[in-house]
Formats: structure tokens, C-alpha cells, sequence
């Protein structure tokens, strides 16, 4: 059975830093494009990042360019967003989530329940 | 960026009515729609892409259309399990873009 699961989250100040984790089951990530998306409380859904299947490509929403890294574990079958200088307005649940081919640039086909990450002083 | 407007934002109905939700793109996108529904700490789910293909094991009730600004999503006849958000993707232009989502809730 295909399946994302999200962790990591938490409660971080603002400046701190996070690593959130999306493990893959059912399929190997490194033959698909991964996305990161998040939803702030009472908003909708806001693309975050994304990596292409092969490494080579990597993409960021302008908000968070310079502070947020995609990465990828082949060992472990395992997604990760490495989260830095962590601001209050990047509180939000993360999702992370497959495409069905190669080409990042498409729908996403496969989803996880997410994990909350909490910014405050 | 395509901004995505979908309509209503919250959608009363009871279970066997029929519901049609909007999705409204800000520049023409062709058919490169998706539509999925999330439910309360659950993983989203995808319903639709390609506008109007209906993903694995998605029931028959569901259907999509549309093409360059205007999308429908339909539910012939709501089942209990139906009443969630729904929310619309686009994937014809960078950056990937979703809409405000759409409520349906029992009357």
C-alpha cells in the first residue's frame, strides 16, 4: 500500500530549526517528484517545496528560499524538509506528497496526514 | 501566480442530495485540474485530475469537468462519508496552486 507518513513537528521558537520527516512505504521516492505543502490555521493549502525524482531539481515558494532545504535519504525511503530560521508565519500543518510520474510538474496523486509545526515565543 | 477561486464556501445539504462545487482559475489552465477532498486529520485524498478523471477507486459519484477558467466538481447523491472539504490544484503553471477549498457540511 502506497503511504506518506509526516513527523517531526512541534513547538519551535521563532530563529530555531526544525527537520520534518516524510517516510515512504509502497514505492521507492526516488522514482517519483516529492512536494512539501502547508496549511496555516484557517487558510488553504500553500506549495512550499519540491524535489525532482532524480536530486537535481529543487524548488521553493519565495518565502521560504534560503531558509528551508529539501532532501532525501534512498536508504531509508525517506523524505525531509529542513526548516531554519523558522519565522511565526511558517506555523502551519506540513504535508508532504507524490506526483505519479517522473515530472514534478503535476497533480499529487498520493498525500500524508501531515505533521503540525507550532512557532512562538 | 493562477489564483484559484472556488464557490460556495461552505455547502449545506443533506445526505442524497446532489452537490456542484466551483472552481474558478484566474488564467486558462486547459485541463490540468485535480480535485481532492480532506477530512479531518486524514491525508487528502485525490478525486479527480486531468479535470475530469476519476482516480483509482474513486466511486462513480464523483465526476469532473471543465476546461480553461471554469471547473465543476459533482456529487450525484452525498453519502455520510462525503461531507469533507474539497479543494481544487492546478498544475499548468509554476507555481503549483491550490484553491480556498470548499465545505460540505450536513444541513
Amino acid at each position: 500500500q502506497v503511504q506518506l507518513v509526516e513527523s517531526g513537528g512541534g513547538v519551535v521558537q521563532p530563529g530555531r530549526s526544525l527537520r520534518l520527516s516524510c517516510a515512504a512505504s509502497g514505492f521507492t521516492l526516488g522514482n517519483y517528484g516529492m512536494h512539501w505543502v502547508r496549511q496555516a490555521p484557517g487558510k488553504g493549502l500553500e506549495w512550499v517545496a519540491v524535489m525532482s525524482y532524480d536530486e537535481d531539481d529543487h524548488f521553493y515558494t519565495d518565502s521560504v528560499k534560503g531558509r528551508f532545504t529539501v532532501s532525501r535519504d534512498n536508504s531509508k525511503n525517506t523524505l525531509y524538509l529542513e526548516m531554519n530560521s523558522l519565522r511565526t508565519e511558517d506555523t502551519a500543518v506540513y504535508y508532504c506528497a507524490k506526483v505519479p510520474g517522473y515530472n514534478f510538474w503535476d497533480y499529487m496523486d498520493v498525500w500524508g496526514k501531515g505533521t503540525t509545526v507550532t512557532v512562538s515565543s | 501566480e493562477i489564483v484559484l477561486t472556488q464557490s460556495p464556501a461552505t455547502l449545506s445539504l443533506s445526505p442524497g442530495e446532489p452537490a456542484t462545487l466551483s472552481c474558478r482559475a484566474s488564467q486558462s489552465i486547459g485541463s490540468d485540474l485535480a480535485w481532492c477532498q480532506q477530512k479531518p486529520g486524514q491525508a487528502p485524498r485525490l478525486l479527480i485530475y486531468a479535470a475530469g478523471t476519476r482516480a483509482t477507486d474513486i466511486p462513480a459519484r464523483f465526476s469532473g469537468s471543465g476546461s480553461g477558467t471554469e471547473f465543476t466538481l459533482s456529487i450525484s447523491s452525498l453519502q455520510s462519508e462525503d461531507f469533507a472539504v474539497y479543494f481544487c490544484q492546478q498544475y499548468n503553471k509554476w507555481p503549483l496552486t491550490f484553491g480556498g477549498g470548499t465545505k460540505v457540511e450536513i444541513k
